[in-house]
């Protein structure tokens, strides 16, 4: 069965930075396209960005593009969000997603604050 | 916001039919294959149908998908209790060159 586990957020003040990795097992990880997706608490579903299985073909929502940096260790088995300029609207449960079979992990929550 | 609209709300008593509606336009849903996720309350959401019409390994077939034109819609049959939950459609936008959700859909059993 697919393993995607999430880690790497937190509480960040407004203008911070995180990095969210995503940890692959079971599947063979560089064949894959790998989305993140996010939904604000009691929101609905929002893709952020996604990058094919050799990282050569990247696409990001416009609403983070300029600020977010997707990336991947295939090496590692890892996808990772490095994420800059935070703001309060960025506060959301974040997914890390196979493409193709969609599968989700369970998410790490990122909270933008002072 | 999201590109797609969905009802806010379905319902239905146990064993009836729900459909609920996707409208899209031509660079995502008339150009590009539909897919539907099913979140259970305090969960992660889960692939339910793919491509349009068709199931992943272990979705009942009282899950179906269609799709017209820039519309996609979702029937339910044989409602059950452990269906409710919020249900999205999605599709990738080739203007935007990026994946879009659908506003969600909460489905209620009565």
């Amino acid at each position: 069965e697919v393993q995607l586990v999430e880690s790497g957020g937190g509480l960040i003040q407004p203008g911070g930075s995180l990095r969210l990795s995503c940890a692959a097992s079971k599947f063979t990880f560089s064949s894959y396209w790998m989305h993140w997706v996010r939904q604000a608490p009691g929101e609905g579903l929002v893709w952020v960005s996604n990058i094919n299985g050799d990282g050569s073909k990247i696409y990001y929502a416009d609403s983070v593009k300029g600020r977010f940096t997707i990336s991947r260790d295939n090496a590692k088995n890892t996808l990772y969000l490095q994420m800059n300029s935070l703001r309060a609207e960025d506060s959301a449960l974040y997914y890390c997603v196979r493409g193709g079979t969609w599968d989700w992990g369970q998410g790490t929550l990122v909270t933008v604050s002072s | 916001q999201s590109v797609l609209t969905q009802p806010p709300s379905a319902s239905g008593t146990p064993g009836q039919r729900v459909t609920i509606s996707c409208s899209g336009s031509r660079p995502n849903i008339g150009n590009n294959p539909v897919n539907w996720y099913r979140q259970l309350p305090g969960t992660a959401p889960k692939l339910l149908i793919y491509s349009n019409n068709q199931w992943p390994s272990g979705v009942p077939d009282r899950f179906s998908g269609s799709k017209s034109g820039t519309s996609a819609s979702l029937a339910i049959s044989g409602l059950q209790s452990e269906d409710e939950a919020d249900y999205y459609c999605a599709a990738w936008d080739d203007s935007l060159n990026g994946y879009v959700f659908g506003t969600g859909t909460k489905v209620t059993v009565l």
